[in-house]
């Protein structure tokens, strides 16, 4: 597609549900990154594709997160067991990776999948 | 590990005037450095980056900043304001295969 693609746009979900957030990068771009902004906390990365390997998910808050990214394409972002803190705009970026060092260029990103845990 | 300050989390001009948003970093490797834009309810879009060359990086809508090794400084200017600059600008350094940001500056411009 022309741009990074995220969907849902926005979500409302339950204390306690399991949520999948998708983002689908622009074509041929190797890396892809996920940063989640919530309200005066800026940008918190916590993961990144090289491929469908992922060299640093340190980012990622506990172990109810995971993300997994397939056919050196798509990638889901997978909450489980959602908490109220989890409420968040999940931003997606992919990039043109080159020799395995990321982030080297500029990141495209999608528009981002707005979480609410009520 | 690298990292940037932004110095002001909302700053707050008049139209036509200077726009000045700071940013630190700290890196022990030379940096590549990014300002982004982020109008409200859009994701983020490049307004320049530094990565060799010329300190002087002139970006999109205007905007330019400068690279200062002796300062550790990468702040981001604009001569004058237009109404449309309202938005959240990020600060960035690359590092560890990903870029990392600063809190961000809420620019707000004033009639």
């Amino acid at each position: 597609g022309a741009g990074v693609s995220q969907s849902p746009s926005n979500k409302v979900t339950e204390k306690g549900k399991d949520v999948e957030l998708r983002c689908d990068p622009i074509s041929g771009h190797t890396a892809l990154y996920w940063y989640r902004q919530s309200l005066g906390q800026g940008l918190e990365f916590l993961i990144y594709f090289q491929g469908n390997s992922a060299p640093d998910k340190s980012g990622l808050p506990s172990d109810r997160f995971s993300a997994e990214r397939t056919g050196g394409s798509v990638s889901t972002l997978t909450i489980q067991r959602t908490q109220q803190e989890d409420s968040a705009v999940y931003l997606c970026a992919s990039s043109l990776g080159t020799s395995g060092t990321g982030a080297t260029g500029e990141l495209f990103f999608g528009e981002g999948s707005r979480l609410t845990v009520l | 590990a690298q990292s940037v300050t932004q110095l002001g989390s909302h700053v707050s001009v008049s139209e036509g005037a200077l726009v000045l948003l700071r940013c630190n970093y700290s890196s022990s490797v030379p940096p590549y450095l990014f300002w982004y834009v982020q109008y409200p309810n859009q994701g983020l879009q490049l307004l320049l980056k530094y990565t060799t060359g010329a300190t002087l990086v002139k970006g999109i809508n205007g905007f330019e900043a400068e690279f200062k090794k002796s300062e550790t400084s990468f702040h981001l200017t604009k001569p004058s304001a237009h109404m449309s600059d309202a938005a959240e600008y990020f600060c960035a350094v690359a590092g560890g295969g990903k870029l990392i940001f600063g809190q961000g500056t809420e620019l707000s411009v004033k009639p």
